[in-house]
Protein backbone atom coordinates (compact mmCIF):
# COMPACT_ATOMS: atom_id res chain seq x y z
CA UNK A 1 0.00 0.00 0.00
CA UNK A 2 1.14 3.55 -0.61
CA UNK A 3 1.60 5.55 2.30
CA UNK A 4 1.66 8.98 0.96
CA UNK A 5 -0.34 9.18 -2.74
CA UNK A 6 -1.34 11.59 -5.48
CA UNK A 7 -3.26 12.62 -8.27
CA UNK A 8 -2.75 13.13 -10.48
CA UNK A 9 0.50 12.60 -11.16
CA UNK A 10 0.96 15.05 -14.60
CA UNK A 11 -1.05 17.32 -15.27
CA UNK A 12 -0.75 19.66 -18.66
CA UNK A 13 -3.25 22.83 -18.77
CA UNK A 14 -3.70 26.08 -20.49
CA UNK A 15 -2.96 29.22 -18.71
CA UNK A 16 -6.09 30.95 -17.07
CA UNK A 17 -7.70 27.51 -15.86
CA UNK A 18 -8.24 26.25 -12.74
CA UNK A 19 -6.92 22.70 -11.55
CA UNK A 20 -6.51 20.36 -8.24
CA UNK A 21 -3.86 17.93 -6.99
CA UNK A 22 -5.28 15.11 -4.49
CA UNK A 23 -2.84 13.97 -1.86
CA UNK A 24 -4.08 11.51 0.95
CA UNK A 25 -1.73 9.35 2.98
CA UNK A 26 -2.55 6.28 4.77
CA UNK A 27 -0.38 6.66 7.97
CA UNK A 28 -2.22 7.81 10.30
CA UNK A 29 -0.36 10.96 10.73
CA UNK A 30 -2.25 14.26 12.10
CA UNK A 31 0.31 16.69 9.87
CA UNK A 32 0.08 17.43 5.17
CA UNK A 33 2.37 19.65 4.01
CA UNK A 34 2.63 21.09 -0.14
CA UNK A 35 6.07 21.76 -1.13
CA UNK A 36 7.13 23.54 -4.75
CA UNK A 37 10.08 21.64 -6.58
CA UNK A 38 11.04 24.41 -9.18
CA UNK A 39 12.85 24.23 -12.67
CA UNK A 40 16.31 24.06 -11.19
CA UNK A 41 14.55 21.46 -8.07
CA UNK A 42 14.67 23.96 -5.63
CA UNK A 43 12.01 22.70 -2.98
CA UNK A 44 10.02 25.00 -0.83
CA UNK A 45 7.20 25.09 1.72
CA UNK A 46 4.01 26.39 0.95
CA UNK A 47 1.29 25.44 3.15
CA UNK A 48 0.63 22.70 6.66
CA UNK A 49 -2.15 21.43 7.83
CA UNK A 50 -2.30 19.62 11.40
CA UNK A 51 -5.40 17.99 12.34
CA UNK A 52 -7.08 19.97 9.20
CA UNK A 53 -6.10 23.18 10.90
CA UNK A 54 -4.00 25.70 8.53
CA UNK A 55 -0.26 25.83 10.78
CA UNK A 56 2.04 27.27 7.68
CA UNK A 57 0.84 29.74 4.87
CA UNK A 58 4.35 30.78 3.10
CA UNK A 59 4.10 33.11 0.96
CA UNK A 60 2.23 31.97 -1.32
CA UNK A 61 -0.29 33.86 -4.16
CA UNK A 62 -3.82 33.19 -3.13
CA UNK A 63 -4.78 31.61 -6.30
CA UNK A 64 -3.34 28.65 -4.47
CA UNK A 65 -5.85 27.50 -1.75
CA UNK A 66 -5.16 24.49 -0.18
CA UNK A 67 -8.28 22.16 1.53
CA UNK A 68 -8.04 19.65 3.94
CA UNK A 69 -11.25 17.41 4.48
CA UNK A 70 -9.94 15.64 7.12
CA UNK A 71 -6.68 14.53 8.68
CA UNK A 72 -6.20 11.86 5.72
CA UNK A 73 -6.34 14.47 2.57
CA UNK A 74 -4.73 17.54 1.74
CA UNK A 75 -5.71 18.82 -1.78
CA UNK A 76 -4.39 22.04 -3.62
CA UNK A 77 -6.52 23.68 -5.92
CA UNK A 78 -5.10 26.24 -8.43
CA UNK A 79 -6.93 29.24 -9.74
CA UNK A 80 -6.21 30.88 -12.78
CA UNK A 81 -3.12 29.14 -13.69
CA UNK A 82 0.03 31.18 -15.22
CA UNK A 83 3.30 29.57 -16.83
CA UNK A 84 5.31 30.27 -13.65
CA UNK A 85 3.41 27.52 -12.14
CA UNK A 86 4.78 24.91 -13.66
CA UNK A 87 6.81 22.99 -11.35
CA UNK A 88 6.46 19.41 -9.18
CA UNK A 89 4.29 19.59 -6.28
CA UNK A 90 4.66 16.90 -3.26
CA UNK A 91 2.76 16.23 -0.55
CA UNK A 92 4.02 15.29 2.48
CA UNK A 93 2.68 13.93 5.61
CA UNK A 94 3.95 13.70 9.77
CA UNK A 95 3.59 12.05 12.69
CA UNK A 96 0.94 13.33 15.38
CA UNK A 97 4.23 16.49 16.17
CA UNK A 98 4.27 18.87 13.39
CA UNK A 99 6.81 20.69 14.71
CA UNK A 100 9.11 17.73 15.19
CA UNK A 101 8.64 14.39 13.42
CA UNK A 102 9.91 13.46 9.98
CA UNK A 103 7.96 14.20 6.96
CA UNK A 104 7.44 11.46 4.39
CA UNK A 105 6.64 12.52 0.50
CA UNK A 106 4.22 11.47 -2.16
CA UNK A 107 5.88 10.41 -5.93
CA UNK A 108 5.04 14.60 -7.01
CA UNK A 109 2.58 15.55 -9.04
CA UNK A 110 4.79 17.68 -12.26
CA UNK A 111 2.24 20.20 -13.37
CA UNK A 112 2.99 22.42 -16.83
CA UNK A 113 1.12 25.74 -17.83
CA UNK A 114 1.00 25.92 -21.25
CA UNK B 1 17.29 32.88 10.10
CA UNK B 2 17.63 29.31 8.58
CA UNK B 3 19.83 28.00 5.64
CA UNK B 4 20.86 25.04 4.03
CA UNK B 5 24.18 25.22 2.07
CA UNK B 6 25.03 22.10 0.15
CA UNK B 7 28.41 23.63 -2.13
CA UNK B 8 28.25 20.26 -4.62
CA UNK B 9 25.62 20.90 -7.26
CA UNK B 10 27.15 17.92 -9.76
CA UNK B 11 29.00 14.99 -8.84
CA UNK B 12 30.52 12.37 -11.31
CA UNK B 13 32.07 9.43 -9.98
CA UNK B 14 33.04 5.74 -11.36
CA UNK B 15 31.01 2.80 -10.05
CA UNK B 16 32.98 1.90 -6.53
CA UNK B 17 34.83 4.78 -5.88
CA UNK B 18 33.71 6.70 -2.10
CA UNK B 19 31.66 9.49 -2.43
CA UNK B 20 31.18 12.49 0.54
CA UNK B 21 28.12 14.88 -0.15
CA UNK B 22 29.15 18.41 1.75
CA UNK B 23 26.05 19.95 4.37
CA UNK B 24 26.67 22.96 5.83
CA UNK B 25 23.62 24.32 7.95
CA UNK B 26 22.99 27.85 9.65
CA UNK B 27 20.50 27.95 12.31
CA UNK B 28 20.00 29.92 15.41
CA UNK B 29 17.78 27.28 17.58
CA UNK B 30 19.62 25.11 19.88
CA UNK B 31 16.93 22.36 19.31
CA UNK B 32 16.91 21.38 15.36
CA UNK B 33 16.75 18.27 13.55
CA UNK B 34 18.87 17.63 10.03
CA UNK B 35 17.63 15.50 7.32
CA UNK B 36 18.92 13.79 3.97
CA UNK B 37 16.50 12.77 1.24
CA UNK B 38 17.30 11.18 -1.96
CA UNK B 39 15.29 12.27 -5.27
CA UNK B 40 16.22 9.15 -7.85
CA UNK B 41 15.68 9.58 -11.61
CA UNK B 42 12.30 8.28 -11.33
CA UNK B 43 11.72 11.80 -9.01
CA UNK B 44 9.83 10.95 -6.12
CA UNK B 45 11.66 11.87 -2.55
CA UNK B 46 13.00 9.19 -0.21
CA UNK B 47 13.77 9.58 3.49
CA UNK B 48 17.20 8.82 3.91
CA UNK B 49 18.22 9.46 7.63
CA UNK B 50 17.59 12.27 10.31
CA UNK B 51 19.30 13.36 12.95
CA UNK B 52 18.66 15.75 16.06
CA UNK B 53 20.65 18.34 17.49
CA UNK B 54 21.64 16.22 20.56
CA UNK B 55 22.41 13.46 19.24
CA UNK B 56 25.81 14.00 17.63
CA UNK B 57 26.35 10.33 17.23
CA UNK B 58 27.56 9.23 13.42
CA UNK B 59 25.70 7.00 11.71
CA UNK B 60 25.78 3.71 9.24
CA UNK B 61 24.17 1.99 7.32
CA UNK B 62 25.02 -0.20 5.10
CA UNK B 63 27.15 1.87 2.23
CA UNK B 64 26.12 4.71 3.86
CA UNK B 65 27.24 7.17 6.39
CA UNK B 66 26.57 9.99 7.88
CA UNK B 67 28.81 12.48 9.90
CA UNK B 68 27.14 15.28 12.10
CA UNK B 69 29.36 17.68 13.43
CA UNK B 70 27.96 20.60 15.40
CA UNK B 71 31.42 22.45 15.79
CA UNK B 72 31.63 22.64 11.68
CA UNK B 73 27.76 22.96 11.74
CA UNK B 74 28.35 20.63 9.29
CA UNK B 75 26.24 17.25 8.09
CA UNK B 76 27.97 15.21 5.50
CA UNK B 77 26.70 12.08 3.32
CA UNK B 78 29.23 9.35 2.58
CA UNK B 79 28.78 6.86 0.44
CA UNK B 80 31.19 3.96 0.14
CA UNK B 81 31.72 1.73 -3.29
CA UNK B 82 29.25 3.87 -5.13
CA UNK B 83 26.85 1.96 -7.26
CA UNK B 84 25.02 2.92 -10.34
CA UNK B 85 21.75 2.67 -8.29
CA UNK B 86 22.81 5.47 -6.31
CA UNK B 87 22.71 7.95 -9.14
CA UNK B 88 19.82 10.81 -7.73
CA UNK B 89 19.62 14.18 -6.77
CA UNK B 90 20.10 14.26 -2.52
CA UNK B 91 18.87 17.32 -0.33
CA UNK B 92 19.91 17.82 2.75
CA UNK B 93 17.16 19.65 5.10
CA UNK B 94 16.74 21.38 8.44
CA UNK B 95 14.15 22.17 10.70
CA UNK B 96 13.17 22.65 14.00
CA UNK B 97 10.34 23.07 16.47
CA UNK B 98 10.52 27.01 16.22
CA UNK B 99 9.77 27.17 12.22
CA UNK B 100 6.52 25.11 12.93
CA UNK B 101 8.06 21.68 11.49
CA UNK B 102 8.43 23.20 7.93
CA UNK B 103 11.78 21.52 6.20
CA UNK B 104 14.29 24.11 4.89
CA UNK B 105 16.24 22.40 2.22
CA UNK B 106 19.40 23.20 0.39
CA UNK B 107 20.30 22.81 -3.27
CA UNK B 108 20.84 19.57 -4.38
CA UNK B 109 23.91 17.46 -4.93
CA UNK B 110 23.01 15.35 -8.46
CA UNK B 111 25.16 12.42 -8.25
CA UNK B 112 26.30 10.25 -11.28
CA UNK B 113 27.97 7.36 -10.49
CA UNK B 114 29.23 5.48 -13.78
CA UNK B 115 29.89 1.97 -14.82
Amino acid sequence: DTAVSQTPKYLVTQMGNDKSIKCEQNLGHDTMYWYKQDSKKFLKIMFSYNNKELIINETVPNRFSPKSPDKAHLNLHINSLELGDSAVYFCASAGVRPRTDTQYFGPGTRLTVL
Amino acid sequence: AQKVTQAQTEISVVEKEDVTLDCVYETRDTTYYLFWYKQPPSGELVFLIRRNSFDEQNEISGRYSWNFQKSTSSFNFTITASQVVDSAVYFCALSGPNQGGKLIFGQGTELSVKP
